[in-house]
């Protein structure tokens, strides 16, 4: 069964600190990998990611992927507490038109 | 990058009564469309996938004759919560995935709409 696990579950953090949220994977045909944020809507897209090693930045955000060990991380520096969030990590698998699998979310509470 | 829009965003409904959520692809055409439904701390779930022109799948445990999915065409996709009662109270959220030709070679799959919050009374 296609699975996505995420780590850890919920993080609390002072402003300015870094943080690292882990996704491992175990899905079948793997296409691509995509990290969210999702405040009190709908998710809000921050990266995909096809290919290892391969680091994606956006401002504080970063993100990596490692198809060999299935795991991802999603970077975040100089927190904020806009950041306060939850991330979600998802995958993309088999043909064209298949759904995305999630992940059950990282919460993430930056303090001022 | 595509465009998903979805609406209502919000909506109260009495009990018995059917809302229908619109969801609609703004710049490329969504051969397949994928309804999400999000508890309260959870993440998505998954509710089905409706691909145009055909009939939509269902996930197990999601009933087809209570939330009643149609994509009549490549830009639109309807859910129709039927009879709503106070337990399907609940975020719900679309996606649509289209070809890449049509979509500038963008990944669809990655674009979500807004969101309905529906809360039945």
């Amino acid at each position: 069964e296609d699975k996505v696990v995420q780590s850890p579950l919920s993080l609390v953090v002072h402003e300015g600190d870094t943080v690292t949220l882990n996704c491992s994977y175990e899905v079948t045909n793997f296409r691509s990998l995509l990290w969210y944020k999702q405040e009190k809507k709908a998710p809000t897209f921050l990266f995909m990611l096809t290919s290892s090693g391969i680091e994606k930045k956006s401002g504080r955000l970063s993100s990596i992927l490692d198809k060999k060990e299935l795991f991802s991380i999603l970077n975040i520096t100089a927190t904020q507490t806009g950041d306060s969030a939850v991330y979600l990590c998802a995958v993309l698998a088999n043909q064209a038109g298949t759904a995305l699998i999630f992940g059950k979310g990282t919460t993430l509470s930056v303090s001022s | 990058g595509a465009v998903v829009s979805q609406h209502p965003s919000r909506v109260i409904c009495k009990s018995g009564t059917s809302v229908k959520i619109e969801c609609r692809s703004l710049d490329f055409q969504a051969t397949t469309m994928f309804w999400y439904r999000q508890f309260p701390k959870q993440s998505l779930m998954l509710m089905a996938t409706s691909n145009e022109g055909s009939k939509a799948t269902y996930e197990q445990g999601v009933e087809k004759d209570k939330f009643l999915i149609n994509h009549a065409s490549l830009t639109l996709s309807t859910l129709t919560v039927t009879s709503a009662h106070p337990e399907d109270s609940s975020f719900y959220i679309c996606s649509a995935s289209g070809h890449p030709s049509s979509t500038g070679g963008l990944n669809t799959e990655a674009f979500f709409g807004q969101g309905t919050r529906l809360t039945v009374v």
